[in-house]
């Protein structure tokens, strides 16, 4: 059964110090995607990956870092950088750019204390 | 880079309403608008798009419309009923190679019965 899994649902930890959310496909898509939603804020795009390898700064990138080594999984960093990173944090997947769609993972929701 | 304006943040309607919301977007070469569905607790789930070489799209309740001229595009979902209730959110890009969903920041649409 294809989807987009992201791992673990509820992430908790302390301040300053760095956090790795995992995100992983098996829809064979190209693209990956990362977004942050706080409430009223819309999603913010953080990270994206067009192919292995390569990835590309979104809107709200500082803080945060991302690896691109397999097509199927785009884990997302989140730093000491990052000035309030407590939120809900979704991966999404898409064919190949962006006009197809995408497919998002039910995300990961990471509380700082 | 895009910027999407979405209005209204929230929408109250009784059950077998209309209902419509509005998205403004701001670079011109965008050509790709979809509309996105996030049930509380739930992922975001595409429910329609549109491509700026069609100025409306319909699928059963729903349908979207688009002026390229005015760069803003609009949901419609007519009969509503309670299990419409949930946030919507806009989106745009260019759709090409290297580029990413902007997105709105969302309508939290409540249908009573």
């Amino acid at each position: 059964d294809g989807g987009i899994t992201q791992s673990p649902k509820y992430l908790f930890r302390k301040e300053g110090q760095n956090v790795t959310l995992s995100c992983e496909q098996n829809l064979n898509h190209d693209a990956m995607y990362w977004y942050r939603q706080d409430p009223g804020q819309g999603l913010r795009l953080i990270y994206y990956s067009q192919i292995v390898n390569d990835f590309q700064k979104g809107d709200i990138a500082e803080g945060y870092s991302v690896s691109r080594e397999k097509k199927e999984s785009f884990p997302l960093t989140v730093t000491s950088a990052q000035k309030n990173p407590t939120a809900f944090y979704l991966c999404a997947s898409s064919i190949s750019g962006v006009s197809y769609g995408y497919t998002f993972g039910s995300g990961t929701r990471l509380t700082v204390v | 880079g895009e910027n999407v304006e979405q209005h209204p943040s929230t929408l109250s309607v009784q059950e077998g309403d209309s209902a419509v919301i509005k998205c403004t977007y701001s670079d011109s070469a965008s050509n790709y608008f979809p509309w996105y569905k996030q049930e509380l607790g739930k992922r975001p789930q595409l429910i329609i798009d549109i491509r700026s070489n069609v100025g409306e799209k319909k699928d059963q309740r729903i349908a979207v419309t688009l002026n390229k001229t005015a760069k803003h595009f609009s949901l419609h979902i007519t009969e509503t009923q309670p299990e419409d209730s949930a946030v919507y959110f806009c989106a745009a890009s260019s759709g090409q190679a290297g580029t990413a969903l902007i997105f709105g920041k969302g309508t939290t649409l409540s249908v009573s019965s």
